[in-house]
Order: C-alpha cells, then sequence, then structure tokens
C-alpha cells in the first residue's frame, strides 16, 4: 500500500537559516506527491506538487523539493526560513485510489 | 475572499447529542471531501463525493454520515458524538478532470471545524 513517512516530528531552525524537511514515499509506480501547510488552527495550504517532469518544483513562499526516485524522497527546502513559515508541514502521496494520503506532519518551530 | 468556508469554526457538542457541520464552495468545484484530524495527527479522510456520488472510505465509522444537497454545499453529521470524536474537522474540494483521479489536482482546504465533545 502507499504511504508516505516523514522522519522528523519537531524541527526548529533559526530565522534566515536553510531548512530541510524529509519526506520518503511507498509507491510501485510514478507517485504524485504534494507538500502542504497548516498554520495553528487552520485548513492546509498546498505549497507545491510533482506529477511529472523536471524534478525540481518550485512552490509557493520560496519553498521548493526535489523528487529522487532512487531515494524515494520528496524533500521540502527553502533557502532562508522566516519566522512566519512557523508551522505543520505535511507530504502527501495520492494512492492507486486516487485518494490523498498524508504523513504524520512535520512540526516547523522558527527560533530568532 | 475565502472560497472554501467551514461553519462554526468551534462546535461543541454533548456525547451522544447528533451535530452537523457545514461546509461551502464558492469554487464550484465537483469533488467535496472530508477530512478528521485529530490533535497532533495527520489529516484522515472520511470520505468524498464526485458530483453527487458518495465515496465512503472502508474505515469510516457509520456514525459519519453527509449529505451534498447540491453543488455547493456539504455537511458532515455525526449521529452519535463520542468523546474520541473530538477532533478538527476539514472539508476540501477539487476539480475532478475525468481521468479517475480526483486527488490529482490540487485541494482547496477550508480552515476547519474544531468540535469538542462534553
Amino acid at each position: 500500500a502507499q504511504s508516505v513517512t516523514q522522519p522528523d516530528i519537531h524541527i526548529t531552525v533559526s530565522e534566515g537559516a536553510s531548512l530541510e524537511l524529509r519526506c520518503n514515499y511507498s509507491y510501485g509506480a510514478t507517485p504524485y506527491l504534494f507538500w502542504y501547510v497548516q498554520s495553528p488552527g487552520q485548513g492546509l495550504q498546498l505549497l507545491l506538487k510533482y506529477f511529472s517532469g523536471d524534478t525540481l518544483v518550485q512552490g509557493i513562499k520560496g519553498f521548493e523539493a526535489e523528487f529522487k526516485r532512487s531515494q524515494s524522497s520528496f524533500n521540502l527546502r527553502k533557502p532562508s526560513v522566516h519566522w512566519s513559515d512557523a508551522a505543520e508541514y505535511f507530504c502527501a502521496v495520492v494512492n492507486q485510489g486516487g485518494k490523498l494520503i498524508f504523513g504524520q506532519g512535520t512540526e516547523l518551530s522558527v527560533k530568532p | 475572499d475565502a472560497m472554501v468556508i467551514q461553519n462554526p469554526r468551534y462546535q461543541v457538542t454533548q456525547f451522544g447529542k447528533p451535530v452537523t457541520l457545514s461546509c461551502s464552495q464558492t469554487l464550484n468545484h465537483n469533488v467535496m471531501y472530508w477530512y478528521q484530524q485529530k490533535s497532533s495527527q495527520a489529516p484522515k479522510l472520511l470520505f468524498h463525493y464526485y458530483d453527487k456520488d458518495f465515496n465512503n472510505e472502508a474505515d469510516t465509522p457509520d456514525n459519519f454520515q453527509s449529505r451534498r444537497p447540491n453543488t455547493s454545499f456539504c455537511f458532515l453529521d455525526i449521529r452519535s458524538p463520542g468523546l474520541g470524536d473530538a477532533a478538527m474537522y476539514l472539508c476540501a474540494t477539487s476539480r475532478a478532470t475525468g481521468t479517475g483521479n480526483p486527488t490529482n489536482e490540487k485541494l482547496f482546504f477550508g480552515s476547519g471545524t474544531q468540535l469538542s465533545v462534553l
């Protein structure tokens, strides 16, 4: 069955530092992959998605993610984190039934 | 402008008392979803409507029902809420392209309804 694993439950970075959030997927074919962000008490907002083509995907708010088939990974990156980036980040994959399956999430804290 | 609107923002109900959560959308999307998100967990899909076709997830309890009277509105009914049903309930929409995989498209989420059960 398709699944998504986010190894890091909580990450803290300093403002201005670079960020990488890890995501590993389990899927037999080429996956459809997403990153969503959720601010406290809010719904989820799509940051970026990968369906095919260029493996480096640019998203909103300065985020990017790179699809690496050999590593079954789709890590989210940002070169310089802002305090407003503090939130919960969810990686997701579409399964064979066309349903969106979320990882367990990574909580990002940003310290001054 | 809010595109997926959930009301109310916070809902308190009593153990066993039926409760209905509402979702409306201005996007004219043909697919609407309900997710349950418990504290510090990932959202879990309960069911979705593809137009008028209702699609229930296999592990969604019978206690949860849904109605979609028209394109714009979708309701989540919890017939007899238990303490374990306290969660954030997220509504989402997408525009299916007819490929058979509605979630290939971008999902738009509402802000959620936080349900408390006393």
